[in-house]
Formats: structure tokens, sequence, C-alpha cells
């Protein structure tokens, strides 16, 4: 069974500083990999996705995403944050080519102080 | 339709009453999804429908939970003899089947049971 693991829960941060939030997922398998934001009041979407190639993906409104491989991660990271980052965002797994869904960790709130 | 559709988008109801909450999925993705998101307990996975496959039913978290998709496309979730417990925002996504798919997700039924 697939787990994932994101290690903050809530993280506050001041305008222009650097983030990074951890996710670790547990799968012996190749997987694809995920994170989705929520904006207040909004409904989930995609931030970015790895499949597969370069283990480095962006995404959306400046954000990264780094895999590797060999410690089972996918931290998010943005080298500068704006006030408008703040939202929930929710690391997910799912298993190459199986007929598995989505397995999502708790969420980190992060919220950025102007 | 252009994205999932939920309804309603809020539900109150007494407790010990049934309630339903549908899902209409983006035409032509065969896999469903049914989350329940709490207050600090992030996303808790229900139910997912692939195709014609038998349902995954692990995450249903009591047999007061059931779930239908009715061919192949529009789903309904169904809570009987709702709890206080149950109060939560109920969300459906919905995905194409294959090596590299990302989920969409509806924007949520809040369910209130006072």
């Amino acid at each position: 069974a697939q787990s994932v693991s994101q290690h903050n829960h809530h993280v506050i941060l001041s305008e222009a500083a650097s983030l990074e939030l951890g996710c670790n997922y547990s799968y012996g398998g190749t997987v694809n990999l995920f994170w989705y934001v929520q904006y207040p009041g909004q409904h989930l979407q995609l931030l970015l996705k790895y499949f597969s190639g370069d283990p480095l993906v962006k995404g959306i409104k400046g954000f990264e995403a780094e895999f590797i491989k060999s410690k089972f991660s996918f931290n998010l990271r943005k080298p500068s944050v704006q006030w408008s980052d703040t939202a929930e965002y929710f690391c997910a797994v799912n298993a190459r080519g199986g007929a598995d869904g989505l397995t999502f960790g708790k969420g980190t709130h992060l919220i950025i102080q102007p | 339709g252009a994205g999932v559709s939920q309804s309603p988008s809020n539900k109150v109801t007494e407790k010990g009453k049934d309630v339903e909450l549908r899902c209409d999925p983006i035409s032509g993705h065969t896999a469903l999804y049914w989350y329940r998101q709490s207050l600090g307990q992030g996303l808790e996975f229900l139910i997912y429908f692939q195709g014609n496959s038998a349902p995954d039913k692990s995450g249903l978290p009591s047999d007061r939970f059931s779930a239908e998709r009715t061919g192949g496309s529009v789903s309904t979730l169904t809570i009987q003899r709702t709890q206080q417990e149950d109060s939560a925002v109920y969300l459906c996504a919905s995905s194409l089947v294959g090596k590299e798919t990302e989920a969409f997700f509806g924007q949520g039924t809040r369910l209130t049971v006072v």
C-alpha cells in the first residue's frame, strides 16, 4: 500500500522568504508524484507533477519540486514566496500503471505574512 | 462538462437522516474518486471507481457509507443515519486511466450534520 508523509502541518513565512515543504512516500514500485494546492475558498488544483524524466519539475507560479528516488522524496520549493501563496498544499502519489487511486498526505497549511 | 461538478455545494442535515451527494465527472474520464476533507485531517480517501472494475471501497469509514457509479459516469455517495462526525467537505475527482494522468477535483460538498 502507498503512504505519503508531509512533515510540516503548519508553516508561517514572511514575504520573499524561501520555501521548502517536505514530502516522503512509501511504495515499492514506480510512482507518479503530484503537488496539489488549495487556495482559500477554492477547489484543489494541480501545482505540478512528476511522471518520468528530469527529476526537477517546474509548475505554476514559480514552484518546483525535485524527485529524489533514493530518498523517496518529492519536496516542493519556491525561492521567494508571495502573500498570495497562502494556501493548503498536498503531496500525492499513485502507482504508475496500477489500478490504485491517489494517496494524499495530510497537507501543509502555509501562511505568508505581508 | 468543462470540469468536475458536485451537488449540492452545501448540505445541512439533521443527525440520523440520510444524505446523497452527487458527482458529475469530466466527460470521458473513467476513473472517479471520492475523498473527505475534515478540519486538520487532510484528505481521506473513501472510494475509487475505475471503468467497469469493482470499486476500491477500502476507505469507506463504516457501513453507513456507500457509493454507486451508474453507466460509468455520474456517481452518488450516500451516507445513511448521519452522525455529527460525518460533517466535512466531500470531494470528488476524476481522471483518465493510464500511466501518466492527473486528477481533477470538483468544488466539493460541505456537509454539516446538526
